[in-house]
């Protein structure tokens, strides 16, 4: 298995509290992601990096910020958590290659917002 | 905008049996496209990957083909069986090259 970590693995936090998801990987993938995943819409795209404070925003960027400092560590904050960003957040990890590679995810973290 | 549409959000059949999954897309041309199988509780894994300029592509029971004229690809598990069960997600790159869009996937019920 790819060595990837998300934590915590479930928070639950009270809204309009700041919130911190961190992604830990061991493979020096270039690429890192943040998804959340919630039903009936699937995994949609928060932030992403492609590297050392390289980062761009995905579909559902709102209220959500990202930091990357270092190749291995890839940080998701809630700055006021909503109760709409209950779900579950993914970390994936890829290497840069224009013929396409697999991503790896973590295991994700269950947060809920109440 | 960029859409991925999997046609159905469950599928169920026999043990034995074929199971064809089916992804389209809309508003761009992908370089790539990817399935990836994901258990309830744990994240997405990766199972195939498959280029434009390939038609299909097969790894033991599994098989994607790729039709960048009809912007569909089509995934199947031949010779289905239970532990097939979970939920089959379909990924392209985005137009920038720089990350995965996913699916919604389609959950796929084996029964014995």
């Amino acid at each position: 298995d790819a060595g990837i970590t998300q934590s915590p693995r479930h928070k639950v936090t009270e809204t309009g509290t700041p919130v911190t998801l961190r992604c830990h990987q061991t493979e020096n993938h270039r690429y890192m992601y943040w998804y959340r995943q919630d039903p009936g819409h699937g995994l949609r795209l928060i932030h992403y990096s492609y590297g050392v404070k390289d980062t761009d925003k995905g579909e559902v960027s709102d209220g959500y910020s990202v930091s990357r400092s270092k190749t291995e560590d890839f940080l998701l904050t809630l700055e006021s958590a909503t109760s709409s960003q209950t779900s579950v957040y993914f970390c994936a990890i890829s290497e840069e290659d224009s013929q396409g590679t697999e991503a790896f995810f973590g295991q994700g973290t269950r947060l809920t917002v109440v | 905008s960029q859409k991925i549409e999997q046609n159905s959000e469950a599928l169920n059949i026999q043990e034995g049996k074929t199971a064809t999954l089916t992804c389209n897309y809309t508003n761009y041309s992908p370089a790539y496209l990817q399935w990836y199988r994901q258990d309830p509780g744990r994240g997405p894994v990766f199972l195939l990957l498959i280029r434009e300029n390939e038609k299909e592509k097969r790894k033991e029971r599994l098989k994607v083909t790729f039709d960048t004229t009809l912007k569909q690809s089509l995934f199947h598990i031949t010779a289905s069986q239970p532990a097939d069960s979970a939920t089959y997600l379909c990924a392209l790159i985005n137009q920038a090259g720089t990350a995965l869009i996913f699916g919604k996937g389609t959950t796929l019920s084996v029964s014995s």
